[in-house]
């Protein structure tokens, strides 16, 4: 019930090209949807939240489509750069008991010139 | 924004000896904070979870003797590899949370054990 699944492991686009990203939950609980990106020997960083009372949030280049039926979220990365290139993972809690974030496995996106 | 400091970003230490992790949060009072563990190419591996002034919840498998978590202020936390060996060889990263502000990162520490 605990867990979140990524797909897909890794995912190469050419500049200027949509990257994206899925993920799946199981737990009805979760109220707090995050995406975070990680460039190798950092922490990650977070990219773009939302909660479930929203189908989409957009930031910049960055969009979340949040579909609360199927249990499923998305990231989608319009206009993809070389910069994008790092490892980018969605995560979930139920944040408003404070409780810890469970996180998906990971994708590797490549951005090529 | 909340800012979370993590130091060392890379310690190398002797098998057999101890080694330190600290995490702080800057900006804001932390009132959990979250120990993860991370190997090449995988995803965050919760250790650790300590509330401020109350011991530390570990998760199944990780031995509470070995990583000694103390979280002995709103802005201080700390990770104490003891007796490390070369399999504690990792990257470990600490996340703050407090009131009205979500998950923060620090910036990782690499471990390696020699």
């Amino acid at each position: 019930q605990q867990q979140v699944k990524q797909s897909p492991q890794s995912l190469i686009v050419q500049k200027g090209g949509i990257s994206i990203i899925n993920c799946a939950y199981e737990n009805t609980a979760f109220d707090y949807f995050p995406w975070y990106q990680q460039f190798p020997g950092k922490g990650p960083a977070l990219l773009i939240a939302i909660r479930p009372d929203v189908s989409e949030k957009k930031e910049g280049r960055f969009t979340i489509s949040f579909n609360k039926s199927a249990k499923q979220f998305s990231l989608h990365i319009m206009d993809s750069q070389p910069g994008d290139s790092a490892t980018y993972f969605c995560a979930a809690s139920k944040e408003t008991s404070g409780s810890r974030l469970t996180f998906g496995e990971g994708t590797q996106l490549t951005v090529n010139p | 924004g909340a800012v979370v400091s993590q130091h060392p970003s890379r310690v190398i230490c002797k098998s057999g000896t101890s080694v330190k992790i600290e995490c702080r949060s800057l900006d804001f009072q932390a009132t959990t904070m979250f120990w993860y563990r991370q190997f090449p190419k995988q995803s965050l591996m919760l250790m650790a979870t300590s509330n401020e002034g109350s011991k530390a919840t570990y998760e199944q498998g990780v031995e509470k003797d070995k990583f000694l978590i103390n979280h002995a202020s709103l802005t201080l936390s700390t990770l104490t590899v003891t007796s490390a060996h070369p399999e504690d060889s990792s990257f470990y990263i600490c996340s703050a949370r407090g009131d009205n502000y979500g998950y923060t990162f620090g910036s990782g520490t690499r471990l390696t054990v020699v």
